[in-house]
């Protein structure tokens, strides 16, 4: 069961900025930071963003990551066909001693 | 480019057993803990299971706890997943993922890295 709470989906057209939330509690990203994954269903997941607003190498501008308090937020900017994907967030949970991630956005472009 | 290909997945009867192998290469495989995510059909992701470096440290998720073991071979750059007393619910795609640290704890987590993964189906 997911411990993270995320909306089911989120769309826009090309161009747009979509923003996806991502709620939790003090024992997970109250007190650790959050993490974003893409993963297109067949796929190898893809780490997005890290330490709630670090990219890796090679991950677009266009996605950023923030965090405030128990929540976290991802938005996507200049919105392209190829961010159709599912979209995670994920954190360490100090009270299960484990990571946990969030139930997932199906982001949709139009 | 880090590469991690699972294999050993299958068709498994309740109750049944299988391993799984993930076989990783163009990084020192020992100087990272590893981690095996699931995804059920229709489902999200879900953490099963992380190992350290060296091995001596391991965590489980409840649902898998008692039933399933992380190991690794680091002569063999493999981490593998015993996973017995199967369940119609144990059903997923098992991702294979490298960790960013040595150690278990927040300081591996997120996974850097990830496999295409391997799908376990539990059914009679």
């Amino acid at each position: 069961q997911s411990v993270l709470t995320q909306p089911p989906s989120a769309s826009g057209t090309p161009g747009q900025r979509v923003t996806i939330s991502c709620s939790g509690s003090s024992s997970n990203i109250g007190s650790n930071s959050v993490n974003w994954i893409q993963h297109l269903p067949g796929t190898a997941p893809k780490l997005l963003v890290y330490s709630n607003n670090q990219r890796p190498s090679g991950v677009p501008d266009r996605f950023s990551g923030s965090k405030s308090g128990t929540s976290a937020s991802l938005a996507i900017s200049g919105l392209q066909s190829e961010d159709e994907a599912d979209y995670y967030c994920a954190a360490w949970d100090d009270r299960l001693d484990g990571p946990v991630f969030g139930t997932g956005t199906k982001v949709t472009v139009l | 480019e880090v590469q991690l290909v699972e294999s050993g997945g299958g068709l498994v009867q309740p109750g049944g057993s299988l391993r799984l192998s993930c076989a990783a290469s163009e990084f020192s495989f020992d100087n990272y803990a590893m981690n095996w995510v699931r995804q059920a059909p229709g489902k999200g992701l879900e953490w099963v299971s992380t190992i350290s470096g060296s091995g001596h440290t391991t965590n489980y998720a409840d649902s898998v706890r008692g039933r399933f073991t992380i190991s690794r071979d680091n002569t063999k750059n493999t981490l593998y997943l015993q996973m017995n007393s199967l369940r119609g619910e144990d059903t997923a795609v098992y991702y294979c993922a490298k960790g960013r640290a040595y150690y278990y704890g927040s300081g591996t987590w997120p996974p850097d890295y990830w496999g295409q993964g391997t799908l376990v189906r539990v059914s009679s």
